[in-house]
């Protein structure tokens, strides 16, 4: 069974200070890998998606990797403002034959500090 | 916003209501899924539906009975719950071309607690 493991659970980081999320899978048999964001009350927002083939993608000032043998993918925040303060969630899909499932991690919760 | 609404927005109900969550998809989308977001737990999926054919229900109790009239909306229909299925509500969307590496939209949720 596919286990999905964010580290850190929380981050309280001052504005303007480079970061990293990282997230762990235990079955490396994914389809791809993809990165939500989620503000209090609210649903989920994806932020970058990475398929099984690739090693990263970017969009402004967030770049996700992959590496899909050893289980792990970072987000990388460049620059963090008050605004991207919010939970992280990493979520995996598994292989294309079976269908549409995917496996979130528990998040991270990012504050940004003013 | 996303495409994808929810009502209500927060319910409360005891263990012998009956009620219904809606969800409701203006993105064209043929894939509808239900999910559960308890505190300190991971988001699970419940029900998926590809072309109005639900295609996973994920050991998901009968008190949840979901159903899906057509591509664009989707219910969860509530019956005799329990305190602890108190919890977020999320409903989502996607292309549904089975394989694809298309992303799901996610609704605002229903926060619901069961008295």
């Amino acid at each position: 069974k596919q286990e999905v493991t964010q580290i850190p659970a929380a981050l309280s980081v001052p504005e303007g200070e480079n970061l990293v999320l990282n997230c762990s899978f235990t079955d490396s048999a994914i389809y791809n890998l993809q990165w939500f964001r989620q503000d209090p009350g609210k649903g989920l927002t994806s932020l970058l998606l990475i398929q099984s083939s690739q090693r990263e993608q970017t969009s402004g000032r967030l770049n996700a990797s992959l590496d899909k043998s050893s289980g792990r993918s970072t987000l990388y925040i460049a620059a963090s403002q008050p605004g991207d303060s919010a939970t992280y969630l990493c979520a995996v899909r598994r292989e294309k034959s079976s269908g549409d499932k995917l496996t979130f991690g528990t998040g991270t919760r990012l504050a940004v500090r003013p | 916003e996303t495409g994808v609404t929810q009502t209500p927005r927060h319910l409360v109900m005891g263990m012998t209501n009956k009620k219904s969550l809606k969800c409701e998809q203006h993105l064209g989308h043929n894939a509808m899924y239900w999910y559960k977001q308890s505190a300190k737990k991971p988001l699970e999926l419940m029900f998926v539906y590809n072309f109005k054919e639900q295609t996973e229900n994920n050991s998901v109790p009968s008190r949840f009975s979901p159903e899906c009239p057509n591509s664009s909306h989707l219910f969860l229909h509530l019956h005799t719950l329990q305190p602890e299925d108190s919890a977020l509500y999320l409903c989502a969307s996607s292309r549904g071309t089975s394989g694809s590496a298309d992303t799901q939209y996610f609704g605002p949720g229903t926060r619901l607690t069961v008295l």
